[in-house]
């Protein structure tokens, strides 16, 4: 069973900064790794995927992966009140997606 | 092109009573994924189906679950004789193929989800 770690949170952070997610997980084999954001009562939603060590920015989204480490981790600039809801880190290993149990991000206006 | 379509969106049973989900995968997808989800908790894996075949069902409780993807219509996740801990968050999600690590596939899209209440 792989195991994908997140902080729990919450984390704050006032609108206009930079916040930052961390997910750390325990397959080295895992080649597929993914961030969705939840909202209270709904889906996930994909906003970010990364398979090659370094960064990958889409808009305000930098995802940063570290197979070595493995560590990946989610940035979000320029933080808006409506980027609060919970942040789930998800890594691929075969046919399997494990989840972390994810971060909750509040951004305070 | 619709998304994961799932039905009912809320379902309210009594205790002993049989509660069945039903997932409609993107168009173009063959691979279906069930996860649950308690209140403040994460998605907990479940079973994953192709059509007419249970590829992995270690997530699935050994009685009163069943779930199956038949060759005509969609996945149907059933719980028979519910009790107040199934009430939760039923989400079905698929992908295009959900085999080896190919760069760049592999997606999961998630339905809206079903959300259970237990009398």
């Amino acid at each position: 069973q792989k195991e994908v770690e997140q902080n729990s949170g919450p984390l704050s952070v006032p609108e206009g900064a930079i916040a930052s997610l961390n997910c750390t997980y325990s397959d080295r084999v895992s080649q597929s790794f993914f961030w969705y954001r939840q909202y209270s009562g709904k889906s996930p939603e994909l906003i970010m995927s990364i398979y090659s060590n370094g960064d990958k920015e889409d808009g305000r989204f930098t995802a940063q992966l570290n197979k070595a480490s493995q560590y990946v981790s989610l940035l979000i600039r320029d933080s808006q009140p409506s980027d609060s809801a919970t942040y789930l880190c998800a890594v691929k290993g075969g046919n399997q997606f494990y989840f972390g149990t994810g971060t909750s991000l509040t951004v305070i206006p | 092109n619709a998304g994961v379509m799932q039905n009912p969106r809320h379902l309210v049973r009594r205790r002993g009573q049989e509660a069945r989900l039903r997932c409609s995968p993107m168009k173009g997808h063959s691979h279906v994924y069930w996860y649950r989800q308690l209140p403040e908790e994460g998605l907990k894996f479940m079973v994953y189906l192709q059509k007419e075949n249970i590829i992995d069902e270690s997530g699935m409780p050994k009685e009163r679950f069943s779930a199956e993807f038949p060759k005509e219509g969609p996945s149907i996740l059933r719980i028979q004789q519910v009790v107040r801990g199934d009430s939760a968050a039923y989400f079905c999600a698929s992908s295009p193929t959900g085999t080896g690590e190919t760069v760049g596939a592999n997606v999961l899209t998630f339905g809206a989800g079903s959300r259970l209440t237990v009398l």
